[in-house]
């Protein structure tokens, strides 16, 4: 079956450095979404990129999805501890199934003042 | 409050017990999903609706559980003789739209069970 895989599973950083996490699928996907769950809270929706090679930013942070749709990362520019929370991608297999959307385990920042 | 809410936030219940949680989602949202998180894990698609319809349920779905819609608005989830390994954040999320694959999910905060 599809598998949506995320690393690094943790990351710690230094507040100002960037982060970066990646996440690749075993099949092509139609669509790929991220969210943010702080800890003790729920996913929350960041973005959804759809095109082959899209790049889209909000502020620090920049998505881009693979020119074959089976990737996508997100990079965070200059963290801070409002950062801090794990960062899940999640897919939906091109052609398959598209009311389950695919989460990866996620990938876990901290970040230190 | 309009985001998606859950009932109870906590279930504390000893095996081989029924368990039922409630999701009431956004007002206008016509899809309910129903996910799964242990710790350290990504959400586990269980079961989704599109208004009163079950449309779609997960093959890693136990036949002790059961969600319902039926009136197209709220939603419940069962589980009936709970496991140990049953033990999850049980979360609910709602979308709208015509046009599922681009949907975002919009979450609730989830209820926690713990099996004993």
């Amino acid at each position: 079956g599809q598998q949506v895989m995320q690393i690094p599973q943790y990351q710690h950083v230094q507040e100002g450095e960037d982060f970066t996490t990646y996440c690749n699928s075993s099949t092509t996907l139609s669509n790929i979404q991220w969210y943010k769950q702080r800890p003790g809270g729920h996913p929350v929706f960041l973005i959804q990129l759809v095109k082959s090679g899209e790049v889209k930013k909000q502020k620090r942070l920049t998505f881009q999805f693979g020119e074959a749709k089976k990737n996508s990362s997100l990079h965070i520019t200059a963290t801070q501890t409002t950062d801090v929370g794990t960062y899940f991608c999640a897919g939906r297999r091109y052609g398959g199934s598209q009311g389950n959307l695919i989460f990866g385990k996620g990938t876990k920042l901290s970040v230190k003042p | 409050d309009t985001g998606v809410s859950q009932d109870p936030r906590h279930k504390i219940t000893k095996r081989g017990q029924n368990v039922t949680f409630r999701c009431d989602p956004i007002s206008e949202h016509n899809r309910l999903y129903w996910y799964r998180q242990t710790l350290g894990q990504g959400p586990e698609f269980l079961t989704y609706f599109q208004n009163e319809a079950q449309l779609e349920k997960s093959r890693l779905l136990s036949d002790r559980f059961s969600a319902e819609r039926p009136k197209g608005s709220f939603s419940t989830l069962e589980i009936q003789r709970t496991e140990q390994g049953d033990s999850a954040m049980y979360l609910c999320a709602s979308s709208l739209g015509d046009r599922l694959a681009n949907e975002k999910l919009f979450f609730g905060s989830g209820t926690q069970l713990s099996v004993l």
